[in-house]
């Protein structure tokens, strides 16, 4: 069983509105999780990287929060642009930095 | 810094054929990670090394894959003999350990067997 499970699996949205993608893992002892976005035929970008005492990180209009006694994230992405077409990768790792335990993804799609 | 640079950026070979796959981590990372993407299964860890040692290869398949870093600024995933399900994108990722610090990953490379 995945220990990092993320929904939804795809989303459609027009230009401009928000949204918010959903991380919910089993990973334990928590160590940080991080957001990256991957653009189709390209590798991971990291976009977020947070540890267990971080509530919220901001990178532009990508947000994420962290709720590490529900074991939850989320990323919201405040008017989106075509370029944020991508898929969305939350990333968990436990004990130390190598041991990284990756989510399915969400297929991200702003159409104009 | 160029990144993490992975060679060849595609890869098209028959079925039983011995295919290696390169990579060069960002200078002064001494963590190094080799991946698989499919479709059906997302981004696998097939090993990662540390200070050029193999610290965990348990996600590597079959004995077909190893895995060699002979210095820390090169590495090489090999498998012989390729099978038409090893395709996949492959992905190299460099980190340098020690702390939470973030994972560069390289732009990878479409491995198709036919």
């Amino acid at each position: 069983k995945n220990q990092v499970e993320q929904s939804p699996q795809s989303l459609i949205i027009l230009e401009g509105k928000n949204c918010t993608l959903q991380c919910n893992y089993t990973v334990s002892p928590f160590s940080n999780l991080r957001w990256y976005k991957q653009d189709t035929g390209r590798g991971p970008v990291s976009l977020t990287i947070m540890t267990f005492s971080e509530n919220t990180k901001s990178n532009g209009r990508y947000t994420a929060t962290l709720d590490a006694d529900t074991k939850q994230s989320s990323l919201h992405i405040t008017a989106s642009q075509l370029s944020d077409s991508a898929s969305y990768i939350c990333v968990v790792s436990a004990y130390n930095n190598n041991d990284m335990r990756f989510g399915a993804g969400t297929r991200l799609t702003v159409k104009p | 810094d160029a990144g993490v640079i992975q060679s060849p950026r595609h890869e098209v070979t028959e079925m039983g054929q011995e295919v290696t796959l390169r990579c060069k981590p960002i200078s002064g990372h001494n963590s190094l990670f080799w991946y698989r993407q499919t479709m059906m299964r997302g981004l696998e860890l097939l090993i990662y090394f540390n200070n050029n040692v193999p610290i965990d290869d348990s996600g590597m398949p079959e004995d077909r894959f190893s895995a060699k870093m002979p210095n820390a600024s090169f590495s090489t995933l090999k498998i012989q003999p390729s099978e038409p399900r090893d395709s996949a994108v492959y992905f190299c990722a460099s980190s340098s350990s020690g702390g939470v610090t973030e994972a560069f990953f390289g732009q990878g490379t479409r491995l198709t067997v036919v």
